[in-house]
């Protein structure tokens, strides 16, 4: 039930094309979904979050959509650059747990130029 | 504002042999985790800390691991004796309060059992 599901575990994109990465999750107590970014030799860096009262949250080229009746949300990458090459994580936090994040297992993107 | 301070870097060490890792967080952040980040999966928390008290060690393998916050600002965690399986990166991560939403992430400690 603490389990974080993500797919696809990697993903191609050519330059300007979409990234989706989609994760789903089983425990409704969680309250706050974060989506974090790591580079290699680097540790992770939270780039959104949002949560459950909405269902779609945009920074920029980045969106999160969110289904909280599917217990499922979905990180776009749009216009995807080769910059954006990295490994992106889903996270979950359950405030009434400590706060702790519950990561997913991560998807390698690779953005073609 | 400095970020979150790990050491060291690297470390390759034999199974058997024990380690300590090293982590200093953003200053006045009161919970501390440290995490386990094996090739190719998610981070697994280990231990929570709020300030010197542990909040969360329920993932911790507690028979070679162990950590501390004595002054609720530094944090180490050692393993001893050390096996294969515990390569990985092992990072620390702190936040303002565990109420508050994001957690800042240091570099790791990659860790080479051999």
């Amino acid at each position: 039930q603490q389990q974080v599901k993500q797919s696809p575990q990697s993903l191609i994109v050519q330059k300007g094309g979409i990234s989706i990465i989609n994760c789903a999750y089983e425990n409704t107590a969680f309250d706050y979904f974060p989506w974090y970014q790591q580079f290699p030799g680097k540790g992770p860096a939270l780039l959104i979050a949002i949560r459950p009262d909405v269902s779609e949250k945009k920074e920029g080229r980045f969106t999160i959509s969110f289904n909280k009746s599917a217990k499922q949300f979905s990180l776009h990458i749009m216009d995807s650059q080769p910059g954006d090459s990295a490994t992106y994580f889903c996270a979950a936090k359950d405030y009434n747990q400590g706060g702790k994040l519950i990561f997913g297992q991560g998807t390698e993107l690779s953005v073609k130029p | 504002e400095a970020g979150v301070a790990q050491s060291p870097r690297y470390k390759i060490i034999e199974k058997r042999q024990s380690v300590a890792f090293w982590c200093n967080p953003i200053s006045g952040h009161a919970t501390l985790y440290w995490y386990q980040q094996i090739l190719g999966q998610g981070p697994k928390l280990l231990i929570q800390f709020q300030n010197n008290g542990v909040v969360d060690d329920s993932q911790l393998p507690k028979d070679r691991f162990s950590a501390e916050r004595l002054k609720g600002v530094d944090s180490t965690l050692k393993i001893q004796p050390a096996k294969l399986e515990d390569s990985a990166v092992y990072l620390c991560a702190s936040i303002d309060n565990a109420g508050n939403t994001e957690a800042f992430f240091g570099q790791g400690t990659r860790l080479t059992v051999v």
